[in-house]
């Protein structure tokens, strides 16, 4: 089983602050077949990236996904308010299949 | 409105068994996939189980399997969840997630605000 390890726990920053969280996989992903998602409180969780890279419907430009094989990283260029929430990564081409990181929580310094 | 909406949590005995719903709207339901994903309190997401878009096959995590039945009903536009010989470690918020493939091996696009499930004596 592939099991997706996320650092840091926590990450403290201000608006307007660029936020790099990353994601490592204890085997190589195949075919960079990992997502990210966002969660609010009391809310669901919303699909930023697949595919590594590529941006879901909606996503603003400011989320970027990016890495290969056991390596990923989601960066959020200039942080919004509305950006800290806890993000997740997934990846979906390995079996066992759908296995997700613990979690970042990104909150305001 | 495309969404998906949970319902059936309660409170429940060790040992009890329950039966969870998930009514999707705004989307043609068989072209994806469904998963159910949940979250125990506090905690992260985990996978489930899957269905394929006409339910002709289906998978579960370990932690479940043998104990829950995923289904779904094109003709409703719902997906359900039947869980048996239900556990204190099955407490959670319960996610329905739609795959953004007909293979539930997949990133979710979609997904509802959950159902609570609490099993407790």
């Amino acid at each position: 089983e592939i099991v997706l390890t996320q650092s840091p726990d926590i990450l403290s920053l201000s608006p307007g602050e660029r936020a790099t969280l990353s994601c490592r996989a204890s085997q190589s992903v195949s075919s960079s077949y990992l997502a990210w998602y966002q969660q609010k409180p009391g809310q669901a969780p919303r699909l930023l990236i697949y595919g590594a890279s590529s941006r879901a419907t909606g996503i603003p430009d400011r989320f970027s996904g990016s890495g290969s094989g056991t390596d990923f990283t989601l960066t959020i260029s200039r942080l919004e308010p509305e950006d800290f929430a806890v993000y997740y990564c997934q990846q979906y081409g390995s079996s066992p299949p759908n296995t997700f990181g613990q979690g970042t929580k990104l909150e305001i310094k | 409105e495309v969404q998906l909406v949970e319902s059936g949590g309660s409170v429940v005995r060790p040992g009890g068994s329950l039966r969870l719903s998930c009514a999707a709207s705004g989307f043609t339901f068989d072209d994806n996939a469904m998963s159910w994903v949940r979250q125990a309190p506090g905690k992260g997401l985990e996978w489930v189980s899957g269905i394929n878009w006409n339910g002709g096959n289906t998978d579960y995590a370990d932690s479940v399997k043998g104990r829950f039945t995923i289904s779904r009903d094109n003709a409703k536009n719902s997906l359900y969840l039947q869980m048996n010989s239900l556990r204190a470690e099955d407490t959670a918020l319960y996610h329905c997630a739609r795959a953004a493939s007909s293979d539930f091996y997949w990133y979710f696009d979609l997904w509802g605000r959950g159902t609570l499930v609490t099993v407790s004596s």
